[in-house]
């Protein structure tokens, strides 16, 4: 079975300081990964997705993620955090036929000025 | 505008009161799903359905009923809603279901159940 561990359920950044934020996976063929943000009082965004090729991926707001096959990882990362980047954000992984991610339990960050 | 709507944004109710959560989207997508975010738990799929009239038992079905009888709404019925059914519920919507598709997301309902 498809799995998902973020296991930082809070992180605490300062303005303009570099953000990672760690998802591991399991999953038995390649896996379909993707990163999710949540603004207060919104629906989920996806920011990046990583099917094949080039495992550092580029997303939308800054934001890009790096497949590792070896570590079972997808981190997030995002050189220079803005206050608007404070927010819930999940890892999701997915894979062939039908479509039933299995989503992380998100990970909250927090962005001091 | 391509979205995902849902009403009620915010309900209360008691157990046992029969409720329906809509949703609809205009972006004439096949595959429709709905989602329950607990804290802690992250989103786990409650139902999802790959087209008109075909639907299918996501991880956490019990206690929920879905239809699709138009391609543009998916909604989502609780015949008698209990106190554990209290959740964030999330519609999302994507063009033929396959895993590279990008979901779209409702904005959420928030339900409450005394």
């Amino acid at each position: 079975a498809q799995s998902v561990t973020q296991p930082d359920i809070h992180i605490t950044v300062s303005e303009g300081a570099s953000l990672e934020l760690r998802c591991n996976y399991s999953y038995g063929a390649t896996p379909y990964l993707f990163w999710y943000v949540q603004s207060p009082g919104q629906g989920l965004q996806l920011l990046l997705k990583y099917f094949s090729g080039d495992t550092l991926v580029q997303g939308i707001k800054g934001f890009e993620a790096e497949f590792k096959r070896s570590q079972s990882s997808f981190n997030l990362r995002k050189p220079s955090v803005h206050w608007s980047d404070a927010a819930e954000y999940f890892c999701a992984v997915g894979g062939g036929g039908s479509y039933i991610p299995t989503f992380g339990r998100g990970t909250s960050l927090i962005v001091h000025p | 505008e391509a979205q995902v709507t849902q009403n009620p944004r915010y309900l209360i109710t008691v157990t046992g009161k029969k409720l329906t959560v809509t949703c609809s989207q205009n972006m004439n997508h096949e595959y429709m799903s709905w989602y329950r975010q607990d804290p802690g738990l992250g989103l786990r799929q409650i139902y999802y359905s790959m087209n008109v009239e075909v639907t299918d038992k996501g991880d956490v079905p019990e206690g929920y009923k879905v239809s699709r009888k138009e391609k543009r709404n998916f909604p989502l019925i609780l015949e008698s809603p209990s106190p554990n059914q209290t959740s964030l519920y999330f519609c999302a919507s994507s063009l033929t279901g396959v895993s590279t598709d990008t979901q779209y997301f409702g904005p959420g309902t928030r339900l409450t159940v005394l």
